[in-house]
């Protein structure tokens, strides 16, 4: 079955401890993208990879790291979390020419 | 930046016809696409029309696209409870790449 996984589903963690939420594709995409959903103001991009070791800041990346070391896997990384990215965060993978967004099934953090 | 707007809300009755509407400002998007996200769940690719296109049917749902006043809409006919879900309109332009410009989202709920 086609899909896109993340693991956590959910998180709960204290400020400055990192953290890593994995995303695998296994649908041999190129393109992978992080969004985090928060209310009111519909899915913010953080970063996105066009292939792999090619990745490029989204709207909002302050805070966080990517890495694309194989095509079908795109961890977020953050570094010393903070209560304002607490968050809804969606996983996605595409493939040229459409671009339409295949969603994991998110991750919901708590960072207190 | 580009800009995708949304109404927030939307009410129908059961057996109604819904129509939810969405306006953005990038007039080099290439691609529109429709998403339904379900309480709890991850984004689920409904529909998407290419630029150079008026309409699209797909059963239940048609896409009108009104590219001169960069006007976007989703009708579904005969809508019913389990249509009760998030609605987001997104947008792709060639000048963005991979990115994909998502509304605030319409919150469809269905009366029986």
């Amino acid at each position: 079955e086609a899909q896109v996984t993340q693991n956590p589903r959910y998180l709960i963690t204290v400020t400055g401890k990192k953290l890593t939420v994995t995303c695998s594709q296994n649908m041999n995409h190129e393109y992978m993208s992080w969004y985090r959903q928060d209310p009111g103001l519909g899915l913010r991009q953080i970063y996105y990879s066009m292939n792999v070791e090619v990745t490029d800041k989204g709207d909002v990346p302050e805070g966080y790291k990517v890495s694309r070391k194989e095509k079908r896997n795109f961890p977020l990384i953050l570094e010393s979390p903070s209560p304002n990215q607490t968050s809804l965060y969606f996983c996605a993978s595409s493939q040229a020419p459409r671009y339409e967004q295949y969603f994991g099934p998110g991750t919901r953090l708590t960072v207190t | 930046g580009e800009d995708v707007e949304q109404s927030l809300f939307l009410s129908v009755r059961e057996g109604d016809s819904s129509v939810i509407n969405c306006t953005y400002t990038d007039s080099s998007s290439t691609y529109l696409y429709w998403y339904k996200q379900e309480p709890g769940a991850g984004l689920q690719l409904l529909t998407y029309i290419f630029s150079n296109m008026d309409m699209k049917q797909d059963q239940r749902l048609t896409v009108l696209l009104n590219k001169k006043d960069k006007h976007l809409s989703l009708r579904i006919a005969d809508t019913q409870t389990g249509d009760s879900a998030i609605y987001f309109c997104a947008e792709r332009s060639d000048n963005a790449g991979n990115m994909l410009t998502f509304g605030g989202g319409t919150r469809l709920m269905v009366k029986p």
